[in-house]
């Protein structure tokens, strides 16, 4: 069974300061995706990135960045100089196939990111 | 634009009611999905279509139902066996080819009064 956690339910930060968020999955399967989504309070969620279990090179696009590390089963976003604009909640999600599957996909319960001004 | 659109957006139900609840996308994609949201959870899935006139269950499909007579469209229905239907519920869909991702819509906050 697949499973994903997310330790930190919330986290507060002041602006401009650089914050992780935490990602722990779990899997049987050799060939996984995982994926980080946002959920501002309009309650749509917007994909940021999808990673396969084969890639573990690091990504960056601008102020955000990723650290797939599958030794400790972990995919961490790091947004740097942060921006009320980022204050969420950020999804972390896990599936067998590159579109999240034909049966879905499987999230964590979510970190809610406030930016404080 | 294209997009997946959900109506309404806020839906009060009494308890013992059916209630019905609507994605839309225009972006032709193939598969769809419906999620629930609790409060402080993630989202768990509740029925999927990867073509028309076929639907599977999810994690959490008793008390609910859906239809795939259309490519864009997959009506909801939350029926009154569903013992807790006082949730978000997002919609979701996608193209049918390998590197393509989920999209969801804005969701529906479904209450019970």
């Amino acid at each position: 069974a697949q499973k994903v956690t997310q330790a930190q339910t919330e986290i507060s930060v002041v602006e401009k300061e650089d914050v992780t968020l935490d990602c722990v999955y779990e899997t049987r399967d050799t060939t996984y995706y995982l994926f980080w989504y946002k959920q501002p309070p309009s309650g749509e969620l917007v994909f940021l990135i999808r990673r396969n279990s084969f890639d573990e090179q690091n990504e960056i696009s601008g102020r955000y960045s990723w650290n797939f590390q599958k030794s400790t089963s972990s995919f961490n976003f790091t947004i740097t100089a942060s921006q009320v604009v980022d204050s969420a909640v950020y999804f972390c999600a896990l599936s067998e196939s590159p579109g999240g599957g034909a049966d879905g996909l499987t999230f964590g319960k979510g970190t809610h990111l406030i930016i404080q001004p | 634009d294209g997009g997946i659109t959900q109506s309404p957006k806020y839906l009060f139900r009494k308890e013992g009611q059916n209630v019905t609840l609507s994605c839309e996308q225009n972006l032709n994609h193939d598969a769809m999905y419906w999620y629930r949201q609790d409060p402080g959870q993630g989202l768990r899935l509740i029925y999927y279509s990867q073509i028309v006139n076929d639907f599977q269950k999810g994690d959490i499909a008793e008390g609910y139902s859906v239809s795939r007579e259309k490519k864009e469209s997959f009506p909801l229905t939350v029926t009154s066996a569903q013992k807790n239907p006082t949730a978000f519920y997002l919609c979701a869909s996608r193209l049918d080819r390998v590197d393509q991702p989920q999209h969801f819509g804005d969701g529906t906050r479904l209450s019970i009064l």
